[in-house]
């Protein structure tokens, strides 16, 4: 499958807790994205990179949200000291740059997180 | 501010012609996009348009018309398997490449 792919699936954590979720682009892809969506929302952007340059994110991002993607390949996001606000999908997309398509953002499966 | 508005549900019979709407306040407009995304999954691309006029690609066509702030999505030939939430999406200057999301319509067809 060279799609995007996300790891782990589904969480289950406890308030308080601290998770890390880990996005694999497609590989020649140059932009990642983060997203959040919660249910009969549509995706809300978090923060995106080219190559291994965080270059936006945004104000749904708090403190306790970092991302990382140290050699430009995969990507991970870590929330820390979990709320129950966090629960949602975490949907990671990856595009490539310069594009004759207007830089289409393909979609991963997406990690489900629930915090108790 | 940025605002993307569709229709939150439609209902349709299997063969038949359903246009989906989507209506966008937003500055510096650079081009739409519409998804779809079945229950639990990824949403998964149909189609762009950065122009004024109709892109056809099999029983899938969006039009899109700048100056109304305006595009739909027609799916034709409908099946049982078309059920699921097609999301309208604005990439706008201001904000980067980053894409902005309406709250989707959840399409249901029915037999």
């Amino acid at each position: 499958d060279t799609g995007v792919s996300q790891d782990p699936r589904h969480k289950i954590t406890k308030r308080g807790q601290n998770v890390t979720f880990r996005c694999d682009p497609i590989s020649e892809h140059n932009r990642l994205y983060w997203y959040r969506q919660t249910l009969g929302q549509g995706p809300e952007f978090l923060t995106y990179f080219q190559n291994e340059a965080q270059l936006e994110k945004s104000r749904l991002l708090s403190d306790r949200f970092s991302a990382e993607r140290p050699k430009g390949s995969f990507s991970t996001l870590e929330i820390q000291r979990t709320e129950q606000g966090d629960s949602a999908m975490y949907l990671c997309a990856s595009s490539l740059l310069p594009s004759g398509r207007g830089e289409t953002q393909y979609f991963g499966p997406g990690t489900r997180l629930l915090v108790l | 501010g940025q605002n993307i508005d569709q229709p939150t549900e439609m209902t349709a019979t299997e063969g038949a012609i359903v246009q989906i709407n989507c209506t966008y306040q937003t500055s510096g407009f650079n081009g739409l996009f519409w998804y779809q995304q079945h229950a639990g999954e990824a949403p998964t691309f149909l189609s762009y348009n950065v122009l004024d006029g109709l892109e056809e690609k099999g029983r899938f066509s969006s039009f899109l018309s700048r100056s109304k702030g305006y595009s739909y999505l027609l799916l034709k030939e409908l099946q049982m398997k078309d059920s699921a939430s097609y999301l309208c999406a604005v990439r706008v200057r201001q904000a980067g490449t980053a894409l902005i999301f309406g709250k989707g319509t959840t399409l249901s067809v029915s037999s």
